[in-house]
């Protein structure tokens, strides 16, 4: 069975702080897709990255950046010099290759609350 | 280009009476998911459709719940008979090729169902 685990489920940091949000996935694929999704206030998702698991090499984004690590099955998420309007729910999500292909496995979720 | 649509953005209904949910995919996809958010929850899949086929129902509630993408329109989820544990948000996502390969969901707003 594919899963996906966000075990932090609240954070809270003052604005400029860094902030890593932790990712950690199940799966029997050889091959498989990783993926992050913020959900601000407002309620819609918002796609981040995806990343294919025959590509490590890590991304950055302008304040955001992404360390994808097989050997730990985990696919990190980092924001530098947090601001206010980061503040949503992110979620990781895992979608296989073989084994139910099309469906996005969820992670629960991590808030991040960036207070001025 | 717009992006996926659903409508209505919140839905009120009485326990035992039916809701419908659509979903207009985002021009040139052909793919579309649902997926449920219970409150502080994580998504979870419900049911994955192409134009007039559905593909893969494994999420679905077995009782009640029926989804459709027909040849013209939007997609269509369906649930008849709701009870308060039905009170969610649901999302649709759109994607261009389907299972495999660089595919990526792109999700609309999402309905907010509320059952009194």
């Amino acid at each position: 069975a594919q899963k996906v685990t966000q075990a932090q489920t609240e954070i809270s940091v003052v604005e400029k702080e860094d902030v890593t949000l932790d990712c950690v996935y199940e799966t029997r694929d050889t091959t498989y897709y990783l993926f992050w999704y913020k959900q601000p206030p407002s309620g819609e998702l918002v796609f981040l990255i995806r990343r294919n698991s025959f590509d490590e090499q890590n991304e950055i984004s302008g304040r955001y950046s992404w360390n994808f690590q097989k050997s730990t099955s985990s696919f990190n998420f980092t924001i530098t010099a947090s601001q206010v309007v980061d503040s949503a729910v992110y979620f990781c999500a895992l979608r296989g290759e073989i084994q139910g292909a099309q469906k996005l496995v969820f992670g629960q979720g991590t808030r991040l609350t960036i207070n001025p | 280009n717009a992006g996926v649509m659903q409508n209505p953005r919140h839905l009120v209904r009485r326990r035992g009476q039916e809701a419908r949910l659509r979903c207009s995919p985002m021009k040139g996809h052909s793919h579309v998911y649902w997926y449920r958010q219970l409150p502080e929850e994580g998504l979870k899949f419900m049911v994955y459709l192409q134009k007039e086929n559905i593909i893969d129902e494994s999420g679905m509630p077995k009782e009640r719940f029926s989804a459709e993408f027909p040849k013209e329109g939007p997609s269509i989820l369906r649930i008849q008979q709701v009870v308060r544990g039905d009170s969610a948000a649901y999302f649709c996502a759109s994607s261009p090729f389907g299972a495999g390969g660089t595919d990526t969901q792109y999700f609309g707003p999402g309905t907010r169902l509320t059952v009194l």
